[in-house]
């Protein structure tokens, strides 16, 4: 089966430390994105990335890395710069250019 | 990309048609109306999309209306599984990549399909 996928489903960060977040797709797209969403509000771009070893900065990249190293990956890391970091994360990928972006089912970050 | 209003919550019952309306009076000719929904908890899901002309595939139908400022999308036998918060969204489709493509989520509108 062709989609999207995150692990884990349910992400524990202690304070201090960083944790970083999986996202795997097969569908052979280019363009790869990490959304935030907060409980009752729409989704924010964090980062994305057009093309392997290529990314950009998103509206609120602060606190958060990425890497993209290969085509199928483009994990997320949350940094101990991020200090407000309890949310749903969510990754998307695209073909590019004016494609349709899907959705994996997400991650959500809980802090302890 | 141009912003776009709507409700905050409707109600429908099973195997009605469910019509979720979005006003998007600013929009320009080249960007595109998107839908899409998300069911509580898990990532959201693209429905439908289209620019000018009505659309429809297996999911829904778009009704766009001839002055582009508004559209409207339908579920023509709504389900229980159909409870969602749905998202109407407005971008244009350009050649270019990543950010270019950002998608800009309001708060959507909460369908609940009910018995």
């Amino acid at each position: 089966d062709g989609g999207i996928t995150q692990s884990p489903k349910y992400l524990f960060r202690k304070e201090g430390q960083n944790v970083t977040l999986s996202c795997e797709q097969n569908l052979n797209h280019d363009a790869m994105y990490w959304y935030r969403q907060d409980p009752g509000q729409g989704l924010r771009l964090i980062y994305y990335s057009q093309i392997v070893n290529d990314f950009q900065k998103g509206d609120i990249a602060e606190g958060y890395s990425v890497s993209r190293e290969k085509k199928e990956s483009f994990p997320l890391t949350v940094t101990s710069a991020q200090k407000n970091p309890t949310a749903f994360y969510l990754c998307a990928s695209s073909i590019g250019g004016p494609g349709t972006q899907y959705f994996g089912p997400g991650t959500r970050l809980l802090v302890l | 990309d141009a912003k776009t209003t709507q409700p905050p919550s409707m109600d429908c019952a099973e195997g009605r048609a469910a019509n979720l309306p979005c006003n998007h009076s600013t929009i320009s000719g080249n960007e595109y109306v998107y839908w899409y929904r998300q069911i509580h908890s898990q990532g959201p899901q693209y429905i439908i999309h289209g620019l000018k002309n009505n659309e429809t595939n297996e999911m829904a139908s778009l009704i766009i209306t001839e002055d582009r400022k508004s559209s409207t999308l339908i579920l023509p036998h709504a389900t229980l599984r159909d409870t969602a918060v749905y998202y109407c969204i407005v971008r244009v489709a350009s050649l270019r990549t990543g950010g270019g493509n950002k998608l800009t989520f309001g708060t959507g509108t909460q369908l609940k399909v009910e018995l």
